[in-house]
């Protein structure tokens, strides 16, 4: 099965830099990663995701790349906020009808004023 | 996306004892997942909650432990039987909404077993 790494497991920035999370994937065939940010108390919340046919998407201060050939996709923040402080997930699946979901270990994010 | 609501949002339970979880969407939807994410985890898949038919659950759970029930597109409950304090878990609800593997979370619901 599937299986998805992320880096690094805490990362601490000051506001106003940028943080990169890094996860790779093991199962080629895998071509839908979404992420997720879990605010204390709450549950996952999708931010943005990114299919196989691209290599970057961006969303406002949110961007995502994805290299296929070497299996690894990374999330960037720039001009962190206090309020980007979360746990982050990357996760992993094969697109087209229901194909399992894989989940990283999550990265906790803390942004210091 | 859908609106997804759980309850409870959390309780305190006796060893032994079973509690009931509830997942309601504010729309009708394809998919029905129940998560579970132990203190500092990532989400562990329980099951996919089939509508009219038995879950289908993931390596590692089973029915007589987490039994699930789905009787309509909009609604699903989770039980977590004859809990030990092993069970202590966030327990999620999430609804896939189109064939792109897209999931929406539920609140969750924070469980202690002393």
């Amino acid at each position: 099965g599937e299986n998805v790494e992320q880096h690094p497991s805490t990362l601490s920035v000051q506001e106003g830099d940028s943080a990169v999370i890094k996860c790779t994937y093991s199962d080629s065939a895998s071509n839908y990663f979404p992420w997720y940010k879990q605010e204390l108390g709450k549950g996952p919340q999708l931010i943005i995701d990114i299919r196989s046919n691209v290599g970057e998407k961006k969303d406002q201060r949110i961007a995502v790349t994805l290299n296929k050939t070497a299996k690894h996709f990374s999330l960037h923040i720039t001009e962190t906020q206090p309020e980007d402080s979360a746990v982050y997930f990357c996760a992993a699946s094969i697109n087209g009808g229901y194909q399992k979901v894989t989940f990283g270990t999550g990265t906790k994010l803390q942004v210091i004023p | 996306s859908a609106v997804i609501s759980q309850k409870p949002s959390r309780d305190i339970c006796q060893r032994g004892t079973s509690l009931t979880i509830q997942c309601q969407v504010d729309s009708q939807v394809t998919m029905m997942f129940w998560y579970r994410q132990q203190p500092g985890q990532s989400l562990t898949l329980i099951a996919t909650a089939n509508q009219g038919s038995e879950a289908t659950y993931e390596s590692g759970f089973v029915i007589d432990k987490f039994p699930i029930s789905r009787p309509n597109l909009t609604f699903s409950t989770l039980t977590v039987s004859n809990m030990s304090p092993e069970d202590s878990s966030i327990y999620l609800c999430s609804v896939g909404t189109n064939s792109y593997n897209e999931q929406f979370f539920g609140p969750g619901t924070r469980l202690t077993v002393l």
